[in-house]
Formats: C-alpha cells, sequence, structure tokens
C-alpha cells in the first residue's frame, strides 16, 4: 500500500525489554521524523533522519535509538522499555524538511504500553 | 526558540455554530505555521499553512486561519460545525534546528461538536 505505515499498532511491553517500533513510507522522502505523543504536550520530536544514514537528535531522544539503511525504512528502538516510554508514537516523512512548501505527512501511530 | 500556544484545551460548540480555535506564536522571525487535525486513532493530517504568500488562508473541510503578526496569533475558524469536525487540532510552528526545519506543535485543542 502507498503512503506511510507503522507496525505494530498496539504493543504492551515490560519494564526493561528492548522494543523496536517500524515506519515504512513509499514515497521516497528524503525526511522522516519520529514523535511522541503524550496528554498536554502535543507531539514531541525525538529523532529524525535527513537521508539514509543520517539521524539527528529532537527534543526528547533519551532512552531510544534509531537507524536508518534504508530511504523507507526508520525504525526506532527503546533499548530498555520505562514507564515514562508509554506512549503513542507517530512517524511521519517529509520531501525537504519541513519548509514552507513541504508538510509532514503522518502515520497512524503505535500505541505502545510499557508495564 | 520558536513556539506556540493553544488557548484552551478543549473547546465545545453545537452543530452549526462558528468554530474558534485559538493559537498564539512566538518567534523573532516570520514564522511558518501550520494547522493540523486528528481524528480519533488516526495520525495528523494537514489542515493548513501559512507561508507569508497571504494573511487569509484557506484550507481543507471549510476550515481557514488569519495570520495576525500585530497580535503574533493564527487562529482557525469555521463558519458552521459539522459533527465529523469533532476532533483534535494542533497547531505547529516551523524552524531551523540542526539539518532540517522542524515542527513545534502545541499541546492540542479537542473540539467536541453538540448535536
Amino acid at each position: 500500500d502507498a503512503g506511510i505505515t507503522q507496525s505494530p499498532r498496539y504493543k504492551i511491553t515490560e519494564t526493561g525489554r528492548q522494543v523496536t517500533l517500524m515506519c515504512h513510507q513509499t514515497w521516497s522522502h528524503s525526511y522522516m521524523f519520529w514523535y511522541r505523543q503524550d496528554l498536554g504536550h502535543g507531539l514531541r520530536l525525538i529523532y529524525y533522519s535527513a537521508a539514509a544514514d543520517i539521524t539527528d537528535k529532537g527534543e526528547v531522544p533519551d532512552g531510544y535509538v534509531v537507524s536508518r539503511s534504508k530511504t523507507e525504512n526508520f525504525p526506532l528502538t527503546l533499548e530498555s522499555a520505562t514507564r515514562s516510554q508509554t506512549s503513542v508514537y507517530f512517524c511521519a516523512s517529509s520531501t525537504i524538511g519541513t519548509g514552507a512548501l513541504n508538510e509532514q505527512f503522518f502515520g497512524p501511530g503505535t500505541r505502545l504500553t510499557v508495564l | 526558540a520558536q513556539s506556540v500556544t493553544q488557548l484552551g484545551s478543549h473547546v465545545s460548540v453545537s452543530e452549526g455554530a462558528l468554530v474558534l480555535l485559538r493559537c498564539n506564536y512566538s518567534s523573532s522571525v516570520p514564522p511558518y505555521l501550520f494547522w493540523y487535525v486528528q481524528y480519533p486513532n488516526q495520525g495528523l493530517q494537514l489542515l493548513l499553512k501559512y507561508t507569508s504568500a497571504a494573511t487569509l488562508v484557506k484550507g481543507i473541510n471549510g476550515f481557514e486561519a488569519e495570520f495576525k503578526k500585530s497580535e503574533t496569533s493564527f487562529h482557525l475558524t469555521k463558519p458552521s460545525a459539522h459533527m465529523s469536525d469533532a476532533a483534535e487540532y494542533f497547531c505547529a510552528v516551523s524552524d531551523w534546528k540542526g539539518s532540517a526545519r522542524q515542527l513545534t506543535f502545541g499541546s492540542g485543542t479537542q473540539l467536541t461538536v453538540l448535536p
């Protein structure tokens, strides 16, 4: 299917476990982003990537790791999950950053619960 | 750093009434501003964006927003609310950080439409 997809859509894990959230886009967009959405905070940027093998930290990167070996995939890994990482995670992509003419397209989200 | 503030985390209107969702920005340079909508269990979808071409911006689904520099505001309006407009709305500002233009989101406004 065309667009941006995330998997899994729902995940329950335990404290200390490693979890990987997947993001896949079919548009060949250069930029990809990971956000977390928490009540009262809107969306906060965790990491972003300008191209394959180029990643950079966002506002709240601690406890997360990303990689981007292929343009279309941008997995997010929680190396040792904590309860504070319970959240809804959104992946997004755009053509050239988030400039005036380039909007970000969002995936449907992954709801992660850490027990 | 640029930021946006959304006044009112919850707004209720009757079907057919005017919708007004407030957003104020903080920026030392002309900002690029966005409104996104999030329907339940979905990702964010772009409603409209301000890129300095015109102060009154028209978006999808009958929404529009007016950029007022003197008031540092970018409020979202719709003349007549529909039940299908019930969703969460986010104002965002685009800013260069690191190697990309990044979006900074407000905390969101939940719109309820009453029959």
